[in-house]
């Protein structure tokens, strides 16, 4: 079973680039990695998702090294709209004995 | 809008009480997700349901079951409820059994007094 963990906070200036890491040392071969944007009194909203190497979409980034032991999801540019709380989650859902596993999530406040 | 309803929106109600929430999914999706969300757990993995069969299961209490019916809609039932059960409960849906893009319902934040 995958622990994950992330920073508990970051702080940015509007416009700069914003790179979140989640460390899961235990992931295992068949877990991919996916990441959601949990605004106050909402649900997550899944942002992007990756087994290895890098994924690009048009709202992030997400770098995975060769170990898959952490990931990074990159934000460009971000805006004060960004401010939001972000989780990794890793898991795979193949099977009953399939468990997925959040991060701590990481609070990002975006300022001016 | 993530296209996934849940309901009731609140629901407050004492220890040992049992109760009921519903999800809906978007239309088309056969997998439905249940999540539980609380300030000291964080948000923990409950149990996942793919076309009406139990697919995976987290952390999941016994006291706590749900099923998903032949519309798709699905209910975690939560019984003898405790203090520590108060939390946000969230459903989720995505198109197939596998971990692909899941759509958040807005939650049901549960009151145990």
């Amino acid at each position: 079973l995958a622990k994950t963990t992330q920073p508990i906070s970051m702080d940015s200036y509007e416009g700069q680039e914003v790179n979140i890491t989640c460390s899961h040392n235990n992931i295992a071969t068949n877990d991919y990695i996916t990441w959601y944007q949990q605004f106050p009194s909402q649900g997550p909203r899944f942002i992007i998702q990756g087994y290895k190497t890098k994924v690009t979409n048009e709202v992030a980034s997400l770098f995975i090294p060769a170990d898959r032991k952490s990931s990074t999801l990159s934000l460009p540019r971000v805006s004060l709209s960004d401010t939001a709380v972000y989780y990794c989650l890793v898991g795979a859902n193949t099977g009953t004995a399939s468990k997925l596993t959040f991060g701590t999530g990481t609070r990002l406040q975006v300022t001016l | 809008d993530s296209g996934v309803t849940q309901t009731p929106k609140h629901l407050i109600t004492a220890t040992g009480q049992r109760v009921t929430l519903r999800c809906s999914p978007r239309s088309g999706d056969l997998s439905v997700y249940w999540y539980q969300q609380s300030l000291d757990q964080g948000l923990q993995f409950l149990i996942q349901y793919y076309n009406g069969e139990e697919r995976a299961k987290g952390n999941i209490l016994e006291r706590f079951s749900a099923q998903q019916f032949p519309d798709l809609h699905s209910e975690l039932n939560l019984s003898s409820l405790e203090l520590g059960d108060s939390a946000l409960y969230f459903c989720a849906s995505s198109e197939t059994s596998g971990l692909n893009e899941q759509f958040f319902g807005p939650g049901t934040r549960l009151t145990v007094l």
